[in-house]
Protein backbone atom coordinates (compact mmCIF):
# COMPACT_ATOMS: atom_id res chain seq x y z
CA UNK A 1 0.00 0.00 0.00
CA UNK A 2 1.17 3.48 -0.80
CA UNK A 3 1.85 5.52 2.61
CA UNK A 4 1.94 8.92 2.90
CA UNK A 5 2.80 10.76 6.06
CA UNK A 6 2.91 13.90 7.90
CA UNK A 7 4.92 15.18 10.60
CA UNK A 8 2.13 16.10 12.90
CA UNK A 9 -1.40 15.85 13.30
CA UNK A 10 -1.80 18.58 15.52
CA UNK A 11 0.61 21.94 15.72
CA UNK A 12 -0.05 24.93 17.32
CA UNK A 13 2.34 28.06 16.39
CA UNK A 14 2.84 31.61 17.29
CA UNK A 15 2.71 34.60 15.06
CA UNK A 16 5.84 35.27 13.31
CA UNK A 17 7.37 31.76 13.95
CA UNK A 18 9.15 29.56 11.16
CA UNK A 19 7.14 26.23 10.52
CA UNK A 20 7.91 23.03 9.19
CA UNK A 21 5.46 20.85 7.74
CA UNK A 22 7.07 17.66 6.39
CA UNK A 23 5.55 15.17 4.22
CA UNK A 24 7.39 11.79 3.74
CA UNK A 25 6.03 9.11 0.87
CA UNK A 26 7.04 5.61 0.17
CA UNK A 27 6.38 4.82 -3.31
CA UNK A 28 9.12 6.28 -5.62
CA UNK A 29 6.52 8.91 -6.30
CA UNK A 30 7.91 11.71 -8.43
CA UNK A 31 5.25 14.08 -8.15
CA UNK A 32 4.64 15.79 -4.64
CA UNK A 33 1.44 18.28 -3.67
CA UNK A 34 0.64 20.74 -0.64
CA UNK A 35 -2.72 21.45 -0.27
CA UNK A 36 -5.07 23.38 2.36
CA UNK A 37 -8.00 23.12 3.21
CA UNK A 38 -10.71 25.62 4.60
CA UNK A 39 -14.12 24.72 5.22
CA UNK A 40 -16.62 26.11 2.94
CA UNK A 41 -13.22 26.53 0.37
CA UNK A 42 -12.57 23.33 -0.82
CA UNK A 43 -8.85 22.04 -0.94
CA UNK A 44 -6.37 24.64 -2.61
CA UNK A 45 -2.98 23.75 -3.94
CA UNK A 46 0.01 25.66 -2.76
CA UNK A 47 2.86 24.26 -4.20
CA UNK A 48 3.97 21.21 -6.00
CA UNK A 49 7.04 19.33 -7.11
CA UNK A 50 7.37 16.91 -10.27
CA UNK A 51 10.90 15.90 -9.40
CA UNK A 52 14.01 16.45 -6.88
CA UNK A 53 14.74 20.20 -6.25
CA UNK A 54 11.96 21.11 -9.00
CA UNK A 55 8.93 23.39 -7.44
CA UNK A 56 6.01 24.75 -9.26
CA UNK A 57 3.55 27.43 -7.68
CA UNK A 58 -0.13 26.34 -6.91
CA UNK A 59 -3.18 28.79 -6.83
CA UNK A 60 -1.92 30.33 -3.17
CA UNK A 61 2.16 30.42 -2.71
CA UNK A 62 2.14 33.42 -1.16
CA UNK A 63 3.74 32.78 2.18
CA UNK A 64 5.06 29.32 1.78
CA UNK A 65 8.04 28.02 0.25
CA UNK A 66 8.88 24.32 -0.23
CA UNK A 67 11.86 22.16 -0.59
CA UNK A 68 12.49 19.05 -2.11
CA UNK A 69 16.18 17.86 -1.55
CA UNK A 70 15.00 13.99 -1.93
CA UNK A 71 12.42 12.43 -4.04
CA UNK A 72 10.84 11.02 -0.63
CA UNK A 73 10.29 14.32 1.05
CA UNK A 74 8.27 17.22 0.79
CA UNK A 75 8.51 20.01 3.14
CA UNK A 76 5.95 23.24 3.68
CA UNK A 77 7.68 25.98 4.71
CA UNK A 78 5.82 28.98 6.39
CA UNK A 79 8.55 31.80 6.54
CA UNK A 80 7.01 33.83 9.01
CA UNK A 81 3.44 32.64 10.59
CA UNK A 82 0.27 34.16 10.62
CA UNK A 83 -2.79 33.61 11.94
CA UNK A 84 -4.72 33.40 8.54
CA UNK A 85 -2.31 30.57 8.04
CA UNK A 86 -4.54 28.67 10.24
CA UNK A 87 -5.90 25.46 8.46
CA UNK A 88 -5.60 21.91 7.79
CA UNK A 89 -2.70 21.12 5.09
CA UNK A 90 -2.58 18.06 3.27
CA UNK A 91 0.35 16.13 1.21
CA UNK A 92 -0.54 14.22 -1.18
CA UNK A 93 1.72 12.42 -4.25
CA UNK A 94 1.40 10.55 -7.65
CA UNK A 95 3.32 8.28 -10.09
CA UNK A 96 4.18 10.20 -13.21
CA UNK A 97 1.34 8.32 -15.50
CA UNK A 98 -1.34 7.63 -13.09
CA UNK A 99 -4.05 9.01 -12.22
CA UNK A 100 -4.38 8.77 -8.29
CA UNK A 101 -3.05 11.40 -5.84
CA UNK A 102 -2.57 9.56 -2.41
CA UNK A 103 -3.32 11.51 0.47
CA UNK A 104 -1.62 12.22 3.95
CA UNK A 105 -3.74 12.11 6.90
CA UNK A 106 -3.41 16.03 6.97
CA UNK A 107 -2.01 18.56 9.84
CA UNK A 108 -4.31 20.72 11.71
CA UNK A 109 -1.93 24.33 12.13
CA UNK A 110 -3.40 26.96 14.81
CA UNK A 111 -1.47 30.03 14.53
CA UNK A 112 -2.39 32.25 18.13
CA UNK B 1 -8.56 27.63 -15.90
CA UNK B 2 -10.58 24.47 -14.61
CA UNK B 3 -13.96 24.95 -11.73
CA UNK B 4 -15.52 22.48 -10.32
CA UNK B 5 -19.02 23.45 -9.06
CA UNK B 6 -21.17 21.37 -6.14
CA UNK B 7 -24.28 23.47 -5.27
CA UNK B 8 -24.68 21.27 -2.35
CA UNK B 9 -23.42 21.60 1.27
CA UNK B 10 -25.26 19.07 2.89
CA UNK B 11 -27.32 16.29 1.92
CA UNK B 12 -28.99 13.33 4.05
CA UNK B 13 -30.11 10.42 2.96
CA UNK B 14 -31.68 7.24 4.84
CA UNK B 15 -29.51 4.07 5.24
CA UNK B 16 -29.98 1.60 2.24
CA UNK B 17 -31.27 4.62 0.32
CA UNK B 18 -29.28 5.63 -3.02
CA UNK B 19 -28.01 9.40 -3.31
CA UNK B 20 -26.42 11.34 -6.32
CA UNK B 21 -24.32 13.60 -5.54
CA UNK B 22 -23.83 16.76 -8.17
CA UNK B 23 -20.44 18.08 -9.78
CA UNK B 24 -20.54 20.45 -12.59
CA UNK B 25 -17.38 21.46 -14.13
CA UNK B 26 -15.47 23.69 -16.84
CA UNK B 27 -12.70 23.54 -18.76
CA UNK B 28 -10.99 23.96 -22.51
CA UNK B 29 -8.61 21.29 -22.01
CA UNK B 30 -9.73 18.99 -24.52
CA UNK B 31 -9.01 15.78 -22.52
CA UNK B 32 -9.48 15.93 -18.87
CA UNK B 33 -9.86 13.22 -15.63
CA UNK B 34 -12.81 13.53 -12.79
CA UNK B 35 -12.63 11.91 -9.59
CA UNK B 36 -14.16 11.86 -6.45
CA UNK B 37 -12.49 12.23 -2.93
CA UNK B 38 -14.05 11.19 0.37
CA UNK B 39 -12.79 12.44 3.83
CA UNK B 40 -14.15 11.28 7.07
CA UNK B 41 -14.41 13.45 9.72
CA UNK B 42 -11.04 11.39 10.62
CA UNK B 43 -9.54 14.04 8.21
CA UNK B 44 -7.64 11.50 5.18
CA UNK B 45 -8.83 12.06 1.96
CA UNK B 46 -10.01 8.54 0.23
CA UNK B 47 -9.98 8.43 -3.54
CA UNK B 48 -13.12 6.83 -4.48
CA UNK B 49 -13.75 6.92 -8.37
CA UNK B 50 -12.32 7.81 -11.58
CA UNK B 51 -13.90 8.92 -15.15
CA UNK B 52 -11.54 9.91 -18.42
CA UNK B 53 -13.09 12.28 -20.46
CA UNK B 54 -13.31 9.50 -23.54
CA UNK B 55 -14.17 6.44 -21.73
CA UNK B 56 -17.24 5.45 -22.97
CA UNK B 57 -18.78 4.29 -20.11
CA UNK B 58 -19.47 5.14 -16.80
CA UNK B 59 -17.42 4.37 -14.05
CA UNK B 60 -18.22 1.85 -11.50
CA UNK B 61 -16.09 1.00 -8.35
CA UNK B 62 -18.70 -0.96 -5.83
CA UNK B 63 -21.29 1.08 -4.24
CA UNK B 64 -19.86 3.85 -6.33
CA UNK B 65 -20.62 4.86 -9.62
CA UNK B 66 -20.07 8.00 -11.90
CA UNK B 67 -22.73 9.15 -14.35
CA UNK B 68 -21.33 11.09 -16.78
CA UNK B 69 -22.90 13.39 -19.32
CA UNK B 70 -19.99 15.14 -20.85
CA UNK B 71 -22.44 17.40 -23.49
CA UNK B 72 -23.87 18.62 -19.76
CA UNK B 73 -20.02 19.15 -17.97
CA UNK B 74 -21.44 17.16 -15.23
CA UNK B 75 -19.70 14.26 -13.10
CA UNK B 76 -22.45 13.55 -10.30
CA UNK B 77 -21.36 10.62 -7.60
CA UNK B 78 -24.10 7.74 -7.39
CA UNK B 79 -23.88 5.69 -4.14
CA UNK B 80 -26.19 3.23 -3.93
CA UNK B 81 -27.52 1.56 -0.64
CA UNK B 82 -26.19 4.08 1.71
CA UNK B 83 -24.26 2.67 4.89
CA UNK B 84 -23.31 4.91 8.00
CA UNK B 85 -20.36 4.97 6.96
CA UNK B 86 -20.90 6.98 4.02
CA UNK B 87 -21.20 9.94 6.36
CA UNK B 88 -18.41 12.14 5.40
CA UNK B 89 -17.55 14.97 3.08
CA UNK B 90 -17.17 14.23 -0.57
CA UNK B 91 -15.12 16.24 -2.97
CA UNK B 92 -15.14 16.45 -6.76
CA UNK B 93 -12.17 17.33 -8.79
CA UNK B 94 -10.36 17.33 -12.46
CA UNK B 95 -7.19 17.13 -13.71
CA UNK B 96 -6.26 18.90 -17.30
CA UNK B 97 -4.73 15.40 -18.80
CA UNK B 98 -5.32 12.24 -16.11
CA UNK B 99 -2.14 10.50 -15.28
CA UNK B 100 0.26 12.53 -17.66
CA UNK B 101 3.06 14.59 -15.64
CA UNK B 102 2.65 16.56 -13.28
CA UNK B 103 -0.71 18.07 -13.08
CA UNK B 104 -2.42 19.21 -10.38
CA UNK B 105 -6.18 18.51 -8.95
CA UNK B 106 -8.77 21.07 -9.08
CA UNK B 107 -11.52 20.59 -6.15
CA UNK B 108 -14.31 21.74 -5.96
CA UNK B 109 -16.34 23.28 -2.01
CA UNK B 110 -17.50 19.51 -1.35
CA UNK B 111 -21.04 18.03 -0.04
CA UNK B 112 -21.25 16.82 3.38
CA UNK B 113 -23.28 13.32 3.72
CA UNK B 114 -25.26 11.98 6.03
CA UNK B 115 -26.67 8.90 6.64
CA UNK B 116 -29.53 8.61 9.06
CA UNK B 117 -30.62 5.25 10.34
Amino acid sequence: DVKVTQSSRYLVKRTGEKVFLECVQDMDHENMFWYRQDPGLGLRLIYFSYDVKMKEKGDIPEGYSVSREKKERFSLILESASTNQTSMYLCASKRTGSYEQYFGPGTRLTVT
Amino acid sequence: AQKITQTQPGMFVQEKEAVTLDCTYDTSDPSYGLFWYKQPSSGEMIFLIYQGSYDQQNATEGRYSLNFQKARKSANLVISASQLGDSAMYFCAMSPLPGAGSYQLTFGKGTKLSVIP
